[in-house]
């Protein structure tokens, strides 16, 4: 059983630029949902994706977008960035998006905007 | 509005000392509960759900609706217990998780 990778691990980039972070799901698995974990917090839900459409969003921005492949990997768009976007950045994978599916986390991307 | 709530941000106990890992939530409906926990240089992963009413590594939580809690318990907690807990409460596509609790299990 494969488990939920996540890339690149580390990222630094310029207040203003535009991030790509890539998701890998859990084999059988077909939804993923992103997280936001700022130091010292708990993650924080950004959306999820069910079956390749937007299943669901948390009060972040437009900027914020993402997409979801036939192979239910994922990608996390972030445009424009700020300063406030640098944290971890988790992508978890689940059978279905139901209430009772649990989560399979990635080890996250840490994103730093300087 | 949906939150879930983790008053304590470091536990310390001695092995072999009970713990008590508090959790409150307030979400509309009837959530889903759930325990992950992160080890040292380990992915966040599932340490158990409500539903599933069982105990792993043996640790329980008990659902009190009333109070609209879930705490997380074990009576004899060991070193390797050591690590960051996090409630988390589930109403469909949404998990929303408490800020964590550092748990400290002191040899």
């Amino acid at each position: 059983e494969t488990g939920v990778t996540q890339s690149p691990t580390h990222l630094i980039k310029t207040r203003g630029q535009q991030v790509t972070l890539r998701c890998s799901s859990q084999s059988g698995h077909n939804t993923v949902s992103w997280y936001q974990q700022a130091l010292g917090q708990g993650p924080q839900f950004i959306f999820q994706y069910y079956r390749e459409e937007e299943n669901g969003r948390g009060n972040f921005p437009p900027r914020f977008s993402g997409l979801q492949f036939p192979n239910y990997s994922s990608e996390l768009n972030v445009n424009a960035l700020e300063l406030d976007d640098s944290a971890l950045y988790l992508c978890a994978s689940s059978l279905s998006g139901g209430r009772n599916s649990p989560l399979h986390f990635g080890n996250g991307t840490r994103l730093t905007v300087t | 509005a949906q939150r879930v709530t983790q008053p304590e941000k470091l536990l310390s106990v001695f092995k072999g000392a009970p713990v008590e890992l508090k959790c409150n939530y307030s979400y509309s409906g009837s959530p889903e509960l759930f325990w992950y926990v992160q080890y040292s240089r380990q992915r966040l992963q599932l340490l158990l759900r409500h539903i599933s009413r069982e105990s792993i590594k043996g640790f329980t939580a008990d659902l009190n609706k009333g109070e609209t809690s879930f705490h997380l318990k074990k009576p004899f907690a060991q070193e390797e217990d050591s690590a960051m807990y996090y409630c988390a409460a589930t109403g469909g596509f949404k998990t929303i998780f408490g800020a964590g609790t550092r748990l400290f299990v002191k040899a």
